[in-house]
């Protein structure tokens, strides 16, 4: 069974440009996070969508960040402008149909703001 | 607020040794709680969780954790530690509002071992 995916690994932007990075979940899974994992600190959720209706955006920084699930399954997440405190690691998860099941994350995509 | 504490930032361990990574949460209700492990480089990969039932927790890679209700913890312990047990490890909770569920992670213990 194929792994979450996540593209790219990593990107170096200058401050105030805008970047977006891509999620496919594993095949089947209704329910897709993005987290943000600034270094030293657990993962913080920025957005839970169900199938591509969104459950949970509340920390989601609307004014600069945007995230879709086009026909609920891959998704992207957008920075417009970015700024230097956005530099983290943008992780993607999935899971299955309940939410307390377990979730499976990518690899993740390393930011770096300039 | 719902809240979990990892009071240990680094913990360093000869191998062979055992492990206890602490986990302290805030929760009104009964929590859903986990353990994941991340390797540089990586994402997270869950090593165990509890909803209910048995308080004792049995997890992949010879883990297994214990959920104290009295003392709102849910440390992670193994008996005998590996060189490639290094890692960081998160302990998160999952909490629910209107039948949303939240995960919120713990800031991380990063776990060296000796040779």
């Amino acid at each position: 069974e194929a792994g979450v995916a996540q593209s790219p690994r990593y990107k170096i932007i200058e401050k105030r440009q805008s970047v977006a990075f891509w999620c496919n979940p594993i095949s089947g899974h209704a329910t897709l996070y993005w987290y943000q994992q600034i270094l030293g600190q657990g993962p913080k959720l920025l957005i839970q969508f169900q199938n591509n209706g969104v459950v949970d955006d509340s920390q989601l920084p609307k004014d600069r960040f945007s995230a879709e699930r086009l026909k609920g399954v891959d998704s992207t997440l957008k920075i417009q402008p970015a700024k230097l405190e956005d530099s983290a690691v943008y992780l993607c998860a999935s899971s299955s149909t309940r939410s307390t099941d377990t979730q499976y994350f990518g690899p993740g995509t390393r930011l770096t703001v300039l | 607020a719902q809240s979990v504490t990892q009071p240990d930032i680094h913990i360093t361990v000869s191998e062979g040794a055992s492990l206890e990574l602490r986990c302290n949460y805030s929760y009104g209700a009964t929590p859903y709680l986990f353990w994941y492990v991340q390797s540089p480089g990586q994402g997270l990969q869950l090593l165990l969780k509890y909803f209910s039932g048995d308080t004792l927790v049995q997890g992949i890679k010879g883990f297994e954790a214990e959920f104290k209700r009295s003392q709102s913890s849910f440390n992670l312990r193994k008996p005998s530690v590996h060189w490639s047990d290094a890692a960081e490890y998160f302990c998160a909770v999952a909490t629910t509002t209107s039948g949303t569920y939240k995960y919120i992670f713990g800031t991380g213990t990063r776990l060296k071992v000796l040779a």
